[in-house]
């Protein structure tokens, strides 16, 4: 089945920029979407269709694509940034996955 | 404002049927179609299957399929997951969320979460 990977765990520290990867083999042909789940409370979308932000999302997040990668970008990290990242997209039978999550530890 | 609500925590017997509800309000609930996503305990998440509830059309995830039902009642504004007999292994937080739009499946508003544990 398809699979999307993330690394498991990304540390910085406050007022640097983060990067958090997703690879996958459909990702060329397919959006990649963002979602951000602090403990305890739902997942919130911080980026859809590879690089656009919703609104009330943070200037400092963006997203990127390139071939069968796409990266969440945090520049300028604070506190509230601490969470765990989860990249989402779709295989070719438009069967939905998520990455496996990436914790963010703001040092 | 827009917003799901679910319905409260759940704990069930293994063979036990359940049903677990998600209500919108604030927007056109005919016209966003709804997801179910699972998430394990201390795991990530994974997408179960999802409905449009102006038609009740369902697709769902080739791993979920045959194990649950997903089912709107449009007049009031919800959406169900429901099981006929739950497993110790069905134990988990259940979301649902709403996408975002028809042309992509990014989804922007999400209830609070059901847990819902089975245990003899």
């Amino acid at each position: 089945s398809y699979e999307l990977t993330q690394p498991p765990s990304v540390s910085v520290s406050p007022g640097q920029t983060a990067r958090i990867t997703c690879s996958g083999d459909a990702l060329p042909k397919e959006y990649a979407y963002w979602y951000q789940q602090r403990p305890g409370q739902a997942p919130i979308m911080v980026i859809y269709k590879d690089t656009e932000r919703p609104s009330g999302i943070p200037e400092r997040f963006s997203g990127s694509s390139s071939g069968t990668t796409v990266t969440l970008t945090i520049s300028g990290v604070q506190a509230e940034d601490e969470a765990d990242y989860y990249c989402q997209s779709a295989d070719n039978s438009r069967t939905w996955v998520f990455g496996g999550g990436t914790k963010l530890t703001v040092l | 404002e827009v917003q799901l609500v679910q319905s409260g925590a759940e704990v069930k017997k293994p063979g036990e049927s359940l049903k677990i509800s998600c209500q919108g309000s604030g927007y056109n609930f005919a016209n966003y179609w709804i997801a179910w996503v699972r998430q394990l305990p201390g795991k990530g998440l994974e997408w179960m299957g999802i409905i449009n509830p102006g038609e009740s059309k369902a697709r769902y995830n080739p791993s979920f399929q045959g194990q649950v039902i997903i089912s709107a009642d449009r007049p009031i504004t919800t959406a169900y997951l429901q099981w006929n007999s739950v497993k110790a292994s069905d134990s988990a937080i259940y979301y649902c969320a709403r996408l975002a739009s028809s042309t992509h499946i990014g989804m922007d508003v999400w209830g609070q979460g059901t847990t819902v544990t089975v245990s003899s």
